[in-house]
């Protein structure tokens, strides 16, 4: 059964460096999104992904945060200078067209900001 | 925005009992209602979802009922085994447009005792 796949699994960074977390969604699905996790809290939403171009964003996805899919298979979060406070996990999810609603969640990426 | 409520925090049941958890959700115009099991250190996992146009639904000894006067929906797990112990989690959405956010409740500990 396709999945929806992340790496790395889990990445620690000083603060103020970049990251990079990477995603590859389920082939056949047009719709992608990131969700956050802080431990113990709620699934969080901060972007969704369409066509090439940012479809919606959460407050939480300000300007330290960008998306990108650099070729047809590889969607990624960039965190330009990270803070302590984005330290959680992070899930990447896809959807396909026909029945969107259906969002499939990757395994997730734990981010440490040291 | 939207904003769910869901209970209880944590649910501890005997092996072949019945569990409920409920949520609530604020924004009338939402219409989809997935629940997500997450294992430990995995991604949330699709268990089953209901959109507004429907009461109830059913998938083995799942089920979702939906109430959409009451705005509140509830997932019933019958014949509870050791392996459905995982976290829970409620979500809602609107439009059926394939980009909507999904906006998460705050999870529900499900600890089944053999």
């Amino acid at each position: 059964e396709p999945e929806v796949t992340q790496t790395p699994s889990h990445q620690v960074t000083q603060m103020g460096q970049e990251v990079i977390l990477r995603c590859v969604p389920i082939s056949n699905h047009l719709y992608f999104y990131w969700y956050r996790q802080i431990l113990g809290q709620k699934v969080e939403f901060l972007v969704s992904f369409y066509n090439n171009e940012i479809s919606e964003k959460s407050e939480i996805f300000d300007d330290q945060f960008s998306v990108e899919r650099p070729d047809g298979s590889n969607f990624t979060l960039k965190i330009r200078s990270t803070k302590l406070e984005d330290s959680a996990m992070y899930f990447c999810a896809s959807s396909e067209e026909k029945n969107g609603d259906e969002q499939y969640f990757g395994p997730g990426t734990r981010l440490t900001v040291t | 925005g939207e904003n769910v409520e869901q209970h209880p925090s944590t649910l501890s049941v005997q092996e072949g009992d019945s569990a409920v958890i409920k949520c609530t959700y604020s924004d009338s115009a939402s219409n989809y209602f997935p629940w997500y099991k997450q294992e430990l250190g995995k991604g949330p996992q699709l268990i089953i979802d209901i959109r507004s146009n429907v009461g109830e639904k059913k998938d083995q000894r799942i089920a979702v009922t939906l109430n959409k006067t009451a705005k509140h929906f509830s997932l019933h797990i019958t014949e509870t085994q050791p392996e459905d112990s995982a976290v829970y989690f409620c979500a809602a959405s609107k439009e059926n447009t394939g980009f909507q956010k999904l906006v998460f409740g705050t999870g529900t500990r499900l600890l089944v005792s053999p």
